[in-house]
C-alpha cells in the first residue's frame, strides 16, 4: 500500500469555523490532490499541488485553500465551514505527469459541518 | 471539459456470474488513459484495471476485462466469476495527456451487490 495517511478520518465541525485537513505521504511523489467525493458527484477535483509551494485549483475549489510547504505534507483549508462542504475528502498522490501513472490514494476524510 | 458517464446507479450480479459496468466518456483527445477503481466499504480507492486509448487489445486482470470502444467512447467492465468480495463502488476514470493538474476524472459510479 501506498504510504498515504489522512488525518483526521472523522471531524464534526460547526458552520463558520475553519477547518484543516492533512495529508501526509512517505512516496515522495511529486503530485499531490484534493478530492472530494459525494452521492450522484463521484470524484471531483479541490485543488493539487505539483510541487512545494507549487498548487492550483481544480474544478471545485471554492471554499478552499491549501498550501504545501514540504513534498510530504499537503494541506486542504476550510475557511469558513459551511453545510455544503459535508462531504468524504480524498487526498492522492501520483509520482509524476504520465497517462499510466496510478494514482494513489488516502482513506479518506468524512467531514461533517453542522 | 471532459465528463465521464456511469448510467449505472446500481447493479446486482449473482456469485460465480459475471456481470458488465457501463462506462461512456467524452474527449477530444487522441492518447489518454481510461482506469477502474474499486471502492469497498472501507473507503479505500483500489485500482482494477486501466487501458491505454492506442492501444486496440483490451486489458485483462485476472477475472477482471475491459470492453474498449474508441470510435463509441466506451469502456465497460467484465466481472467474471463474480465473488463476495467484489461489492463495491465502482468508479471509471479517464485521464488526459500529461498537462496542469494531469487529473483524473471520475464517473458518479455503480455500486454492486454480490448475491450469495
Amino acid at each position: 500500500d501506498a504510504g498515504i495517511t489522512q488525518s483526521p478520518r472523522h471531524k464534526v465541525t460547526e458552520t463558520g469555523t475553519p477547518v484543516t485537513l492533512r495529508c501526509h505521504q512517505t512516496e515522495n511523489h511529486r503530485y499531490m490532490y484534493w478530492y472530494r467525493q459525494d452521492p450522484g458527484h463521484g470524484l471531483r477535483l479541490i485543488h493539487y499541488s505539483y510541487g512545494v509551494k507549487d498548487t492550483d485549483k481544480g474544478e471545485v475549489s471554492d471554499g478552499y485553500s491549501v498550501s504545501r510547504s514540504k513534498t510530504e505534507d499537503f494541506l486542504l483549508t476550510l475557511e469558513s465551514a459551511t453545510s455544503s462542504q459535508t462531504s468524504v475528502y480524498f487526498c492522492a498522490i501520483s509520482v509524476a505527469p504520465g497517462l499510466n501513472t496510478e494514482a494513489f490514494f488516502g482513506q479518506g476524510t468524512r467531514l461533517t459541518v453542522v | 471539459a471532459q465528463t465521464v458517464t456511469q448510467s449505472q446507479p446500481e447493479m446486482s450480479v449473482q456469485e460465480a456470474e459475471t456481470v458488465t459496468l457501463s462506462c461512456t466518456y467524452d474527449t477530444s483527445e487522441s492518447d489518454y488513459y481510461l482506469f477502474w477503481y474499486k471502492q469497498p466499504p472501507s473507503r479505500q480507492m483500489i485500482l482494477v484495471i486501466r487501458q491505454e486509448a492506442y492501444k486496440q487489445q483490451n486489458a485483462t486482470e485476472n477475472r477482471f476485462s475491459v470492453n474498449f470502444q474508441k470510435a463509441a467512447k466506451s469502456f465497460s467492465l467484465k466481472i467474471s466469476d463474480s465473488q463476495l468480495g467484489d461489492a463495491a463502488m465502482y468508479f471509471c476514470a479517464y485521464r488526459s495527456p500529461p498537462a496542469g493538474a494531469n487529473n483524473l476524472f471520475f464517473g458518479t459510479g455503480t455500486r454492486l451487490t454480490v448475491i450469495p
